[in-house]
C-alpha cells in the first residue's frame, strides 16, 4: 500500500517552453500533497503545499505563477514549470499524505527535469 | 525556531552496527520520520515514532525520547545496499514536516 507515481520521470525541453509534472496516489487518497525540489547533492526543499479543491500553499521564494500547481482530486496533483529556464533544472519529487493517524507522507519516484 | 541537526556523513564497516542521531526543535510535535534515500533517487519511508522508545523492523529500529528531543535510527548487519542518505523530519503541531539535511551513510566492506 501507500504507493505514489509520478510522470514523466523524466523530461528534456527546451528553455521558455512550460512542463507539466503529475503525481498520483494510487491506493489511498491524500488530500494533502507536497511538491519538492532537490538540487545535486543538497537537501530536499519543499516548493509548496497542494491541497485538494483549495489553492497551494507556496514557501517562501518559490514563484506561484511560474509553479503552477493544481489538485484537482483527492489522488491527482500537478505541477507545471511555465517558461522553464536552465536554472530550473532539477529532481522535482512529490509526496501525498495518507490523512491516517501517523499522517505519513509518501514520496513519488521523481522527475528528472532538464531544461537546455 | 524549529530545527532539525543531524551528522552530516557517517562510515561504517559492512556487517557492523551504525546508529544516525538526529535532534530537533519544533513548533509542537506529532511524531519523527526517517527517510532512506538512494543517491538519485526519491526518499523512501523507514519508520515512525510519536512514543518514547525503541521501534524494531527488521535490522532497521528507530527510537525516541520527547523530553530530549532526540531521535535515533539503528541500522545492524550492514550491507552495501545501505549506502544511502538517511533523512530525520520532525512533524509539528501542523503536522508539517521539518526536514534535516540528511546523513550520508557510506558503508565499506
Amino acid at each position: 500500500g501507500a504507493v505514489v507515481s509520478q510522470h514523466p520521470s523524466r523530461v528534456i525541453c527546451k528553455s521558455g517552453t512550460s512542463v507539466k509534472i503529475e503525481c498520483r496516489s494510487l491506493d489511498f487518497q491524500a488530500t494533502t500533497m507536497f511538491w519538492y525540489r532537490q538540487f545535486p547533492k543538497q537537501s530536499l526543499m519543499l516548493m509548496a503545499t497542494s491541497n485538494e479543491g483549495s489553492k497551494a500553499t507556496y514557501e517562501q521564494g518559490v514563484e506561484k505563477d511560474k509553479f503552477l500547481i493544481n489538485h484537482a482530486s483527492l489522488t491527482l496533483s500537478t505541477l507545471t514549470v511555465t517558461s522553464a529556464h536552465p536554472e530550473d533544472s532539477s529532481f522535482y519529487i512529490c509526496s501525498a499524505r495518507d490523512g491516517g493517524v501517523r499522517e505519513t507522507q509518501y514520496f513519488g519516484p521523481g522527475t528528472r527535469l532538464l531544461v537546455l | 525556531g524549529q530545527n532539525i541537526d543531524q551528522p552530516t556523513e557517517m562510515t561504517a564497516t559492512e556487517g557492523a552496527i551504525v546508529q544516525i542521531n538526529c535532534t530537533y526543535q519544533t513548533s509542537g510535535f506529532n511524531g519523527l520520520f526517517w527517510y532512506q534515500q538512494h543517491a538519485g533517487e526519491a526518499p523512501t519511508f523507514l519508520s515512525y515514532n510519536v512514543l518514547d522508545g525503541l521501534e524494531e523492523k527488521g535490522r532497521f529500529s528507530s527510537f525516541l525520547s520527547r523530553s530530549k528531543g532526540y531521535s535515533y535510527l539503528l541500522l545492524k548487519e550492514l550491507q552495501m545496499k545501505d549506502s544511502a542518505s538517511y533523512l530525520c523530519a520532525a512533524q509539528d503541531s501542523n503536522y508539517q514536516l521539518i526536514w534535516g539535511a540528511g546523513t550520508k551513510l557510506i558503508i565499506k566492506p
